[in-house]
């Protein structure tokens, strides 16, 4: 099946500073990305969606300015958490859309975030 | 207001009984419903999906029915084996762009 790659698995990062998460669309090209959150023992929770050269789209209530997403290519869309406080320690997972009008998603790995 | 409920966060059944997991909705009307496994850790992995107009899909042990008059599926592992122990996640297609919305989970546990 299709692979899509999220990179790091897990990053450490201190209060104030960024955080770029990869993903990365293996053996297939994704017009259409996805980045969730999801705490634990809850579901994941759509933030925005990102499509290749457009801007993003985000849910309700996701700042648009902390949450930094470029889809610069088929392949591959950033997630950048910027300026990061404790409470955005969550896991982040991303997923694609093969082609166009695809309904199977496949999702990364997924990256856990912990603030200090 | 909008929502996904599984039936019981956790399940627990002996190998070799079927689970049976729930998924309800309310005020949605989802083109096509999904089903996901997920490992702790670890993002989702595709299951199965099944369409509006269809009422029963079949995949090796697992079947899922879409009840759209009960706004309600139903998923089931015959067969079950500890390896089948994970987080079960239904997702419907809502709005436009193929946006997943996820249920809240539930967690499966085989023992044998």
């Amino acid at each position: 099946g299709a692979v899509v790659s999220q990179h790091p698995s897990w990053v450490i990062c201190k209060s104030g500073t960024s955080v770029k998460i990869e993903c990365r669309s293996l053996d297939f090209q994704a017009t259409t990305m996805f980045w969730y959150r999801q705490f634990p023992k809850q579901s994941l929770m759509l933030m925005a969606t990102s499509n290749e050269g457009s801007k993003a789209t985000y849910e309700q209530g996701v700042e648009k300015d902390k949450f930094l997403i470029n889809h610069a290519s088929l392949t591959l869309s950033t997630l950048t958490v910027t300026s990061a406080h404790p409470e955005d320690s969550s896991f982040y997972i991303c997923s694609a859309l093969p082609g166009q009008g695809g309904t199977e998603a496949f999702f990364g790995q997924g990256t856990r975030l912990t603030v200090v | 207001s909008q929502k996904i409920e599984q039936n019981s966060e956790a399940l627990n059944i002996q190998e070799g009984k079927t689970a049976t997991l729930t998924c309800n909705y309310t005020n949605y009307s989802p083109a096509y419903l999904q089903w996901y496994r997920q490992d702790p850790g670890r993002g989702p992995v595709f299951l199965l999906l099944i369409r509006e107009n269809e009422k029963e899909k079949r995949k090796e042990r697992l079947k899922v029915t879409f009840d759209t008059t009960l706004k309600q599926s139903l998923f089931h592992i015959t067969a079950s084996q500890p390896a089948d122990s994970a987080t079960y996640l239904c997702a419907l297609h809502t709005g436009t762009a193929s946006k997943l919305t996820f249920g809240t989970g539930t967690r499966l546990q085989v023992t044998l």
